[in-house]
């Protein structure tokens, strides 16, 4: 596609609901990342795959949040147990192989209520 | 991991250049000052990045120190639509590559 694909745009979740939440990087991108952003606050580094490859899960805040990319494409999101403390957009985005500049979705705005 | 500090907000008028600082001052050796921005409800934007030359493209320029402890963000002539938060970054190599840590970035507003 031509950018980074966050689905869906908005999500309103019960406290306690598990969610799933979706990116389709950039075709070609092997580097993909997720952020989470408060309101107000710059992104927050959640994890980060070099294809199918998780190397870095420092910023997920509690083992509730997990993320995969079985395939090395597409990446999923999951928040088990969603507390309202959770509500944030999620950030994904893609870097290409030359490793420069990374590509952003739109985010997906989550509430808990 | 080196930080970045920028000022919380800025104002430019329309049509003026838009100068945005950044102060890095433990930024080692071997890593980039990174800006993007982002304008409300879109994720961030690359800007421009560099390592200690100064670097022009179509949508900015950036001016690094010679010590490299500080940079400057410059829009030549800034419009309506560069209303939006301004995030320096340098880019750190975390587990198995590199990341982008944001800070809390500048929100520059352009009045007409």
């Amino acid at each position: 596609g031509a950018g980074v694909s966050q689905s869906p745009r908005y999500k309103v979740a019960k406290r306690g609901q598990d969610v799933a939440l979706r990116c389709d990087p950039i075709s070609g991108h092997v580097s993909l990342f997720w952020y989470q952003q408060a309101l107000g606050q710059g992104p927050e580094f959640l994890t980060y795959f070099q294809n199918e490859a998780q190397l870095d899960k420092s910023g997920l805040p509690s083992d509730r949040f997990f993320a995969e990319r079985p395939e090395g494409s597409v990446s999923t999101l999951k928040i088990q147990r969603t507390q309202q403390e959770d509500s944030a957009v999620y950030l994904c985005a893609s870097r290409d192989p030359s490793n420069t500049e990374a590509f952003f979705g739109q985010g997906t705005r989550l509430t808990v209520v | 991991d080196a930080k970045t500090t920028q000022p919380p907000s800025m104002d430019c008028a329309e049509g003026r250049a838009a100068n945005l600082p950044c102060n890095h001052s433990t930024i080692s050796g071997n890593e980039y000052v990174y800006w993007y921005r982002q304008i409300h409800s879109q994720g961030p934007q690359y800007i421009i990045h560099g390592l200690k030359n100064n670097e022009t493209n179509e949508m900015a320029s950036l001016i690094i120190t010679e010590d490299r402890k500080s940079s400057t963000l410059i829009l030549p002539h800034a419009t309506l639509r560069d209303t939006a938060v301004y995030y320096c970054i340098v880019r750190v190599r975390g587990t198995g590559g590199f990341k982008t840590i944001f800070g809390a970035g500048t929100r520059l507003f352009v009045k007409a």
